[in-house]
C-alpha cells in the first residue's frame, strides 16, 4: 500500500530535550515536505527536499533542522525543542515538483513540549 | 498562487450530493485547481484537481467554469465518513516548483444521518 509513514505518532518530552520525527515513504517520490499545523494559522510549510541531498527552508524553518540521505527518508529534527514548537506535524511527498502532482500526506505527529 | 474564498460550512444530508463552491477569481491560465479534505486532525488527503475541464475520479466530480473563476466539487453520495474540512486550493502547474500548498479555513462539511 503506497503511503507516507510518520513516527512517533504522539510524544510529549521537555524543553530542550532534542528529538527526531520521522518520515518514510515508498512511493519512491522526489519531493518530500514537512509542515505544521497549529490552529487559526492552517498549514505553514517548514522544509523541504526535492531530492536526495537537496533540501531547502519553507516559511517557518527557524528551529528545526531535516536531511534527506536516502529518496524515501526524510527526518525532522528538534534539537532544542521550545514550548512555542507544540503542533501538529505532517510530512507530505509527491511524485515531482510540479503543480500537477498531487501530495499525500502521513497521518500526522502531534508533538507536546513541556 | 491565487486567493481562494470557500463557505466556512454546510451541511448535507447522507446519501445525497455535497456541493462545495469555491470561487478563485483571479486564477491565471497556469494554476491548477486542487480539492484535499482533513478529516479531524488526520494528514489532508487528495481528492482532485482539474486545470479548465471537468474531472471526475472514483472519490468526486469537479467543475470548473468556463471563465475559471469558480468550481464546485461534488461528492455524489456523501456518507458519514465525507464530514471533514474540504480546502480548494490553487496552484500553478509549471515544473520545477516547489511551492508549498496553501490551505485556507475550507469549508467544514458535516454529513448528517
Amino acid at each position: 500500500e503506497a503511503q507516507v509513514t510518520q513516527n512517533p505518532r504522539y510524544l510529549i518530552t521537555v524543553t530542550g530535550k532534542k528529538l527526531t520525527v520521522t518520515c518514510s515513504q515508498n512511493m519512491n517520490h522526489e519531493y518530500m515536505s514537512w509542515y505544521r499545523q497549529d490552529p487559526g494559522l492552517g498549514l505553514r510549510q517548514i522544509y523541504y527536499s526535492m531530492n536526495v541531498e537537496v533540501t531547502d527552508k519553507g516559511d517557518v524553518p527557524e528551529g528545526y533542522k531535516v536531511s534527506r540521505k536516502e529518496k524515501r527518508n526524510f527526518p525532522l529534527i528538534l534539537e532544542s525543542p521550545s514550548p512555542n514548537q507544540t503542533s501538529l506535524y505532517f510530512c507530505a511527498s509527491s511524485p515531482g515538483t510540479g503543480g500537477r502532482q498531487p501530495q499525500h500526506f502521513g497521518d500526522g505527529t502531534r508533538l507536546s513540549i513541556l | 498562487d491565487a486567493k481562494t474564498t470557500q463557505p466556512p460550512s454546510m451541511d448535507c444530508a447522507e446519501g445525497r450530493a455535497a456541493n462545495l463552491p469555491c470561487n478563485h477569481s483571479t486564477i491565471s491560465g497556469n494554476e491548477y485547481v486542487y480539492w484535499y479534505r482533513q478529516i479531524h486532525s488526520q494528514g489532508p488527503q487528495y481528492i482532485i484537481h482539474g486545470l479548465k475541464n471537468n474531472e471526475t475520479n472514483e472519490m468526486a466530480s469537479l467543475i470548473i467554469t468556463e471563465d475559471r473563476k469558480s468550481s464546485t466539487l461534488i461528492l455524489p453520495h456523501a456518507t458519514l465518513r465525507d464530514t471533514a474540512v474540504y480546502y480548494c486550493i490553487v496552484r500553478v502547474g509549471s515544473s520545477g516548483s516547489a511551492r508549498q500548498l496553501t490551505f485556507g479555513s475550507g469549508t467544514q462539511l458535516t454529513v448528517l444521518p
